[in-house]
């Protein structure tokens, strides 16, 4: 069956560090890719998609994912931290059939 | 240009009573979708369309109907709510297979 996994519920981090959130996808062909933010009582925004080409993809906010089709994986990185990242993250996986994983909340200590 | 809008914002229903939510497009997309979001759950996908004329079930349909009545509109219907329905729904939409889904601003429910 088609999923996304993200196996980490919670992520704390101190402003100014690294970050990587993990996603892991299940799926007979490659997906399209993608990465939403969600911060509290707000609606999704795209930070970045991957469908071909070059692996490694720059969205917004700084953020960037690279993709690892021997893992079946689309990890998000951001090199450093700000205070106003703090939120809900979601990685979705699909063609037409769109799927997302259970999420990851970011924490940022400053 | 609204894009995607959902009607009702919020909606307190008693176990057992029907309601519809409405899910309207102005951008012209294929593809329709409604989503449920619950903590720690993410969003999980209940019903798709992926063009007028067609319907598939997500995840979690059961519970739901729906309707694509035209291009622009895909109602979900809750025939007998249960408080296990109680969540935020959300309808999105998307152009190309490639692009991005743009969501409308969410349907609060309640189920008592």
């Amino acid at each position: 069956a088609q999923s996304v996994t993200q196996p980490d519920i919670h992520i704390t981090v101190s402003e100014g560090a690294s970050l990587e959130l993990r996603c892991n996808y299940s799926y007979g062909a490659t997906p399209y890719l993608f990465w939403y933010v969600q911060s509290p009582g707000q609606g999704l925004q795209l930070l970045l998609k991957y469908f071909s080409g070059d692996t490694l993809v720059q969205g917004i906010k700084g953020f960037e994912a690279e993709f690892k089709r021997s893992q079946s994986s689309f990890n998000l990185r951001k090199p450093s931290v700000h205070w106003s990242d703090a939120a809900e993250y979601f990685c979705a996986a699909g063609r037409r059939e769109m799927r997302f994983g259970a999420g990851t909340r970011l924490t940022v200590k400053p | 240009n609204a894009g995607v809008t959902q009607t009702p914002k919020f909606q307190v229903l008693k176990t057992g009573q029907s309601m519809t939510l409405q899910c309207a497009q102005d951008m012209n997309h294929n593809s329709m979708y409604w989503y449920r979001q619950d903590p720690g759950m993410g969003l999980r996908l209940i019903y798709y369309s992926a063009s007028e004329g067609t319907t598939d079930k997500g995840e979690v349909p059961n519970g739901y109907n729906v309707s694509r009545l035209n291009k622009r509109e895909f109602s979900l219907r809750l025939e007998s709510a249960a408080p296990s329905q109680t969540s935020v729904y959300f309808c999105a939409v998307m152009g190309l297979m490639n692009s991005p889904l743009h969501f409308g601003n969410g349907t609060r429910l309640t189920v008592t």
